[in-house]
């Protein structure tokens, strides 16, 4: 399978407790999104990648939330003290950027969907 | 935050009827994208207009582009009940410091068999 790969699909912890997600991109893709969705609502942007390098953060993203992408590769999302308002799916996406934006389009993984209990 | 509002939220059809679907935005855009979600799924993405085109069909689906009224409206043409799902449209706001899609809120089509 050469889609986004997301682990774990499902995670269920209590408040307080820290969560780390996966995100493994398409292998060429140099940009990956992170996007957080509510039952429904449409996805919200929290944050994205161009190679390693994390060069927008939405002020959804608390200091609770952490990013990484070593070696521009696959990517972590890590939420540390975790509280009820945290629960929704978690959304990684990812896109092959060469040239100028009009045609960028995402790949979506299938997503992990987090309850805090 | 959303980009704008889909319209309607929810739609049912008959299998075989067009479904349209219409999205307003808020704020300029390099291109506007159109993508489908199945219940519990990741989004795939369907259709692609930059922002000065006025008009792009791909297979079933049709998709306008009214920049001056920060419009769209996706077509799906002879529905069928495997296009049950919900639908969203998309901003592509690329600029300065800003480089994302900007998601609307997604209308729920339900194509009945």
């Amino acid at each position: 399978d050469t889609g986004v790969s997301q682990n774990p699909r499902h995670k269920i912890t209590k408040r307080g407790q820290n969560v780390t997600f996966r995100c493994d991109p398409i292998s060429e893709h140099n940009r990956l999104y992170w996007y957080r969705q509510t039952l429904g609502q449409g996805p919200e942007f929290l944050t994205y990648f161009q190679n390693e390098a994390q060069l927008e953060k939405s002020r959804l993203l608390s200091d609770r939330f952490s990013a990484e992408r070593p070696k521009g590769s696959f990517s972590t999302l890590e939420i540390q003290r975790t509280e009820q308002g945290d629960s929704a799916m978690y959304l990684c996406a990812s896109s092959l950027r060469t040239g100028g934006p009009k045609d960028e389009k995402l790949f979506f993984g299938s997503g992990t969907q987090l309850s805090v209990l | 935050s959303q980009q704008g509002e889909e319209d309607p939220q929810a739609l049912s059809i008959q299998e075989g009827e067009n479904a349209t679907m219409n999205c307003s935005y808020k704020t300029s855009i390099n291109n506007l994208q159109w993508y489908r979600q199945n219940s519990g799924r990741g989004l795939v993405h369907l259709i692609l207009i930059r922002s000065n085109e006025r008009e792009k069909h791909s297979g079933r689906l049709r998709v306008t582009l009214d920049t001056s009224k920060k419009s769209s409206s996706l077509l799906i043409t002879a529905s069928r009940a495997a296009d049950t799902a919900s639908y969203f449209c998309a901003g592509g706001n690329y600029g300065g410091a800003t480089n994302k899609l900007i998601f609307g809120t997604g209308t729920l089509l339900a194509v009945q068999p």
